[in-house]
């Protein structure tokens, strides 16, 4: 089955630096790449997505890239704020309806 | 519109003893799953109904655990006996759409502490 590797597990940054989460997938059928931000004690929300035909998406502050050859995906978060201190988890799905999660990275954005 | 939810929040229990979760999804959403995320590891999907037939349950442990979505409404997890790696977050999500890149809408997850 499809396996999603995420790193850093943890990451800290100054506000207004910016902040990259790496993520690996296994299965090369994989074609839909979300990523969820988890506030303490919230559910986890969609913050942005990406799908197998698109190298790139931007969203504001929110990038995720794309390369479907080395099955790699990253999100991109600029001019950080401490409001976007939260747990992240990437996903991949292959076929079939099921994610496959990251074990998460927790940000921390320093004021 | 309302979230998905679920309740407990939170449930503490002693080895052995029962537990039952339940999933109220998006009004309107057939699709409805669960996962589960152990501590520190990643969230893991346990299974998937489409209203109230079980689509995949590839995911689930062992027999100890029992879901089911009667009239393909709510859902509830039971988990009899509960054994001490039976701990972690378990969160229900739920989306409209069968197949395809869609998003999955998530409650915010029951706590289940085993001792």
């Amino acid at each position: 089955g499809e396996n999603v590797e995420q790193h850093p597990s943890t990451l800290s940054v100054q506000e207004g630096d910016s902040a990259v989460i790496k993520c690996t997938y296994s299965d090369s059928a994989s074609n839909y790449f979300p990523w969820y931000k988890q506030e303490l004690g919230k559910r986890p929300q969609l913050i942005i997505d990406i799908r197998s035909n698109v190298g790139e998406k931007k969203d504001q502050r929110i990038a995720v890239t794309l390369n479907k050859t080395a099955k790699h995906f990253s999100l991109h978060i600029t001019e950080t704020q401490p409001e976007d201190s939260a747990v992240y988890f990437c996903a991949a799905r292959p076929t079939g309806n099921q994610f496959y999660f990251g074990t998460g990275t927790s940000l921390t954005v320093i004021p | 519109e309302a979230g998905v939810t679920q309740f407990p929040s939170h449930s503490v229990i002693e080895k052995g003893q029962t537990v039952t979760l339940r999933c109220d999804p998006i009004s309107g959403h057939d699709n409805l799953y669960w996962y589960r995320r152990v501590m520190g590891k990643e969230i893991k999907f346990l299974l998937h109904f489409v209203k109230e037939s079980k689509q995949d349950e590839s995911g689930m442990p062992n027999n100890r655990f029992l879901a089911e979505r009667t009239g393909g409404t709510y859902s509830t997890l039971k988990v009899q006996p509960a054994e001490l790696e039976d701990s972690g977050v378990y969160f229900c999500a739920s989306s409209p759409f069968l197949g395809g890149a869609y998003e999955q809408f998530f409650g915010p997850g029951t706590r289940l502490t085993v001792l």
